[in-house]
């Protein structure tokens, strides 16, 4: 399979701890995107990465949640002390950057992280 | 601020007849759209997609009209199947800004 992937697909934890989300992006796509999804919602932009630099962040993206691409190609979504507003699904997305513009971004099948 | 809107949050049509979803969007700066489908426990899926210099584009069974005077978009799908059961997001982007702000989305029955 050469989508994008994501793991763990489901993450159950308790209020407080501390979880990590991974994502491989297809892999000549230089760009990385995340992406929240709350039930019965579109998905909400949090963070992108072009190669292995975080080039923009949203303000859902509070100072609990870090993202990191160290290498440019798989990347890791942490949430510290999670809360129950924290539950949600967390997209991925990748997409080839190329001059022309923007491009097709393809989502991989998301973690649902549920806070009790 | 930004956003992109649908008029319909659920649309019900019958087997092999035509459905049309429309969206509405805010931003005037917005240059790229999109459409995807999402079938429940899965991520969106590309249908479609068009850039601001067009206003149709066509794939395979699927037509997006894009009204840059209106802010209006519309996803038509024809001969509509089973498989396309799902809720239907558009999705607009301002070249430079490379995120995609999505809609609410709209659920999509097909009636046997």
């Amino acid at each position: 399979d050469t989508g994008v992937s994501q793991n763990p697909r489901h993450k159950i934890t308790k209020r407080g701890q501390n979880v990590t989300f991974r994502c491989d992006p297809i892999s000549e796509h230089n760009r990385l995107y995340w992406y929240r999804q709350t039930l019965g919602q579109g998905p909400e932009f949090l963070t992108y990465f072009q190669n292995e630099a975080q080039l923009e962040k949203s303000r859902l993206l509070s100072d609990r949640f870090s993202a990191e691409r160290p290498k440019g190609s798989f990347s890791t979504l942490e949430i510290q002390r999670t809360e129950q507003g924290d539950s949600a699904m967390y997209l991925c997305a990748s997409s080839l950057h190329e001059t022309s513009g923007l491009n097709e971004q393809f989502f991989g099948p998301g973690t649902r992280l549920t806070v009790l | 601020g930004e956003s992109v809107g649908l008029h319909l949050p659920t649309l019900s049509v019958q087997e092999g007849d035509n459905s049309i979803i429309n969206c509405a969007y805010s931003n005037s700066a917005s240059d790229y759209f999109i459409w995807y489908k999402q079938e429940s426990g899965k991520g969106p899926q590309f249908i479609i997609d068009i850039r601001s210099n067009m206003d149709k584009r066509q794939g395979q069974r699927v037509t997006v009209l894009l009204n840059k005077t209106v802010k209006h978009l519309s996803l038509q799908i024809a001969a509509t199947q089973p498989g396309d059961s799902a809720v239907y997001f558009c999705a607009d982007a301002v070249q430079g800004a490379q995120k995609l702000v999505f809609g609410q989305g709209t659920r999509l029955t097909i009636n046997p």
